[in-house]
């Protein structure tokens, strides 16, 4: 049981390339959340899920992309990379159940060059 | 959703009872309070949850007034690796999967 599982680890892009940021889940669980967090500071929110084929805007969506084809998968897509998405990425998932917390991956750190 | 207030920083040593208190006074009849725990490069991790009084599991309690405008998460004789970044998430009960935002979070360094 590997809960939630993100690829890459590390990942070095050049500004203007795109890439596609890897979230899967063996929790069965409905809702899944993507947040950065720059160095030394918080987590912000990008996008988030509430079932397969629904996604919202979070508080920072501008430059990224994502889709929900089924429960399991939520990938992320970085389309022209710039040097301000240099951050540490982190896919969150969270049950059903009332009040069900967060359960996070373990993260991708990700450097635009 | 409510928005979150906590101290950015604070500074313990080892054996003491850290408080980390957070604010968030427009939190909502249907809002649970959540605290994880950060290391670095790791993804937050589930503390404790509580919607009013106190509530205690083996590694911390957390403290809810009765107005419910702040809450208190209480690690007791804390040691060096509970040096990380802790944060307070307000959420709604009846609407799982909302736009959970969470706050600036408290970074605790316990020192020997």
């Amino acid at each position: 049981n590997a809960g939630v599982t993100q690829t890459p680890k590390f990942r070095i892009l050049k500004i203007g390339q795109s890439m596609t940021l890897q979230c899967t889940q063996d929790m069965n669980h409905n809702y899944m959340y993507w947040y950065r967090q720059d160095p030394g500071m918080g987590l912000k929110l990008i996008y988030y899920s509430v079932g397969a084929g629904i996604t919202d805007k979070g508080e920072v969506p501008n430059g990224y992309n994502v889709s929900r084809s089924t429960t399991e998968d939520f990938p992320l897509r970085l389309e022209l990379a710039a040097p301000s998405q240099t951050s540490v990425y982190f896919c969150a998932v969270q049950g059903a159940s009332p009040a069900s917390p967060l359960h996070f991956g373990n993260g991708t750190r990700l450097t635009v060059t | 959703l409510a928005k979150t207030t906590q101290p950015i920083s604070m500074d313990s040593y080892e054996g003491q009872e850290v408080n980390i208190t957070c604010s968030h006074n427009n939190i909502a009849t249907n809002d649970y309070i959540t605290w994880y725990q950060q290391f670095p490069s790791q993804g937050p991790r589930f503390i404790i949850q509580g919607y009013k009084t106190k509530v205690t599991n083996e590694v911390a309690s957390l403290f809810i007034p009765a107005d419910r405008k702040s809450s208190t998460l209480s690690l007791p004789r804390v040691s060096l690796s509970d040096t990380a970044v802790y944060y307070c998430l307000v959420g709604d009960m009846d609407n799982q999967g909302g736009k959970l935002i969470f706050g600036q979070g408290t970074e605790l360094s316990v020192k020997p």
